[in-house]
């Protein structure tokens, strides 16, 4: 069954210090997604990137974030400059087009900052 | 007020038993609603979607939407432990929309 990957499955990092994660959507997907989950709290949205630009993005998702689809399967995270405050699991989902389908999440990656 | 509001319990239930989960939403807008179990450290996986009002089951799984109070409703029957796992319950305004996930239930079914 075809599903999300995500790389590294744990990032450790110092602030300050640029990270990128890295997904692997499905492959006729469409439509992207990046969410993040800080611990003990809920998963909350990031950005939702369709066509090769971003379609919506959150507070959170500010100047030190971008998303980028460099080839025709990766679709990947950067933080520029890490805060304490950006550790959390970090998700990536994928859906295959408009109507209704599911958004396929990935395991995804734990950035620890320290 | 929060968008999708939902009691982050724990919840220990015995083998068997019946569980009953719920979650409330406040956006009149908001037009799918999604149940998704997590499991520590794992992604979010969809266990069943609703589109506006009703109901839906599928196995031990019954999922209500009443749009008219905004209230969700997950039932599980025949609980079992591999049924423990954390609940997000979701919605969406539209199909391509970002997913607005409520804290999520932990649930613990005790053999």
């Amino acid at each position: 069954e075809p599903e999300v990957t995500q790389t590294p499955s744990h990032q450790v990092t110092q602030m300050g210090q640029e990270v990128i994660l890295r997904c692997v959507p499905i492959s006729n997907h469409l439509y992207f997604y990046w969410y993040r989950q800080i611990l003990g709290q809920k998963v909350e949205f990031l950005v939702s990137f369709y066509n090769n630009e971003i379609s919506e993005k959150s507070e959170i998702f500010d100047d030190q974030f971008s998303v980028e689809r460099p080839d025709g399967s990766n679709f990947t995270l950067k933080i520029r400059s890490t805060k304490l405050e950006d550790s959390a699991m970090y998700f990536c989902a994928s859906k295959e087009g408009s109507g209704y389908n599911e958004q396929f999440f990935g395991p995804g990656t734990r950035l620890t900052v320290l | 007020q929060k968008e999708v509001e939902q009691d982050p319990g724990p919840l220990s239930v015995p083998e068997g038993a019946i569980v009953s989960l719920n979650c409330t939403y406040s956006n009149s807008a908001f037009q799918y609603f999604m149940w998704y179990r997590q499991y520590s450290r794992k992604g979010p996986e969809l266990l069943m979607y609703t589109y506006s009002s009703g109901n839906k089951e599928d196995g031990r799984f019954t999922a209500q939407v009443d749009k008219s109070s905004k209230y969700i409703s997950l039932f599980i029957r025949d609980s079992q432990p591999s049924d423990s796992a954390t609940y997000l319950c979701a919605t969406l305004k539209t199909s391509y929309d970002k997913v607005i996930f409520g804290p999520g239930t932990s649930l613990s079914v005790i053999p």
